[in-house]
């Protein structure tokens, strides 16, 4: 199985700053990797497909990077509802396997 | 629009089995499948398996093969999943998510808490 791994494991930032999460995959992957958001509570939101594509009615605030092993999530002017656990997923190959996650605090 | 709406809670003892059903609607239930994904307590995201609507193609990771089969009903745009002999360990929070293609998922179930306990 592919192992996923994610830096930091948290994260405490003020309004309007600039974060950059790392999802790091243990075999290459292409670009066949996904990021996820979720608040407590509540069910995951699918944020980035592909790594860098958002989907339909994500704020262009976010943006995905990487391919093969490296991979970033990036959250420019980060506001209060951006706080939320992150999840990073390969999908190139089953299981389709999540990093641990990196939760983000304002 | 597209919605995935799953049963309710369950309180289940050890060695039972479960049955987590998402409601689909919003689309062509054929035309996309259909992951779930498992939460335990606290934790992270796991992934279970994947079935294909159209024609039942299924595949469950290996942690849980033996113990879980997903399965559909065409006729009422719902896909079941249940997981056999439950444990302790097995509490968790069920997700079922649609996949935009194979792989990526995009629309989310709100999740089904199940309760192993004796």
């Amino acid at each position: 199985d592919i192992q996923m791994t994610q830096s930091p494991s948290s994260l405490s930032a003020s309004v309007g700053d600039r974060v950059t999460i790392t999802c790091r995959a243990s075999h290459g992957v292409s670009n066949n990797l996904a990021w996820f958001q979720q608040k407590p509570g509540k069910a995951p939101k699918s944020l980035i497909y592909a790594a860098s594509t958002l989907h339909s009615g994500v704020p262009s605030k976010f943006s995905g990077s990487g391919s093969r092993t490296d991979f970033t999530l990036t959250i420019s002017s980060l506001q209060p509802e951006d706080s939320a656990t992150y999840y990073c997923q390969q999908y190139d190959s089953s299981p389709f396997t999540f990093g641990p996650g990196t939760k983000v605090d304002i | 629009q597209v919605q995935l709406v799953q049963s309710g809670a369950e309180v289940k003892k050890p060695g039972a089995s479960v049955k987590v059903s998402c409601k689909t609607s919003g689309y062509t239930f054929t035309s996309s499948y259909i992951h779930w994904v498992r939460q335990a307590p606290g934790q992270g995201l796991e992934w279970m398996g994947i079935i294909n609507p159209n024609g039942g193609y299924t595949r469950y990771t290996q942690r849980f093969q033996g113990r879980v089969t997903m399965t559909t009903d065409t006729s009422t745009s719902t896909v079941y999943m249940e997981l056999s002999s439950l444990r302790s360990d097995d509490t968790a929070l069920f997700y079922c998510a649609r996949g935009k293609d194979y792989a990526t998922t995009d629309y989310w179930g709100q999740g089904t808490l199940v309760a192993v306990s004796s």
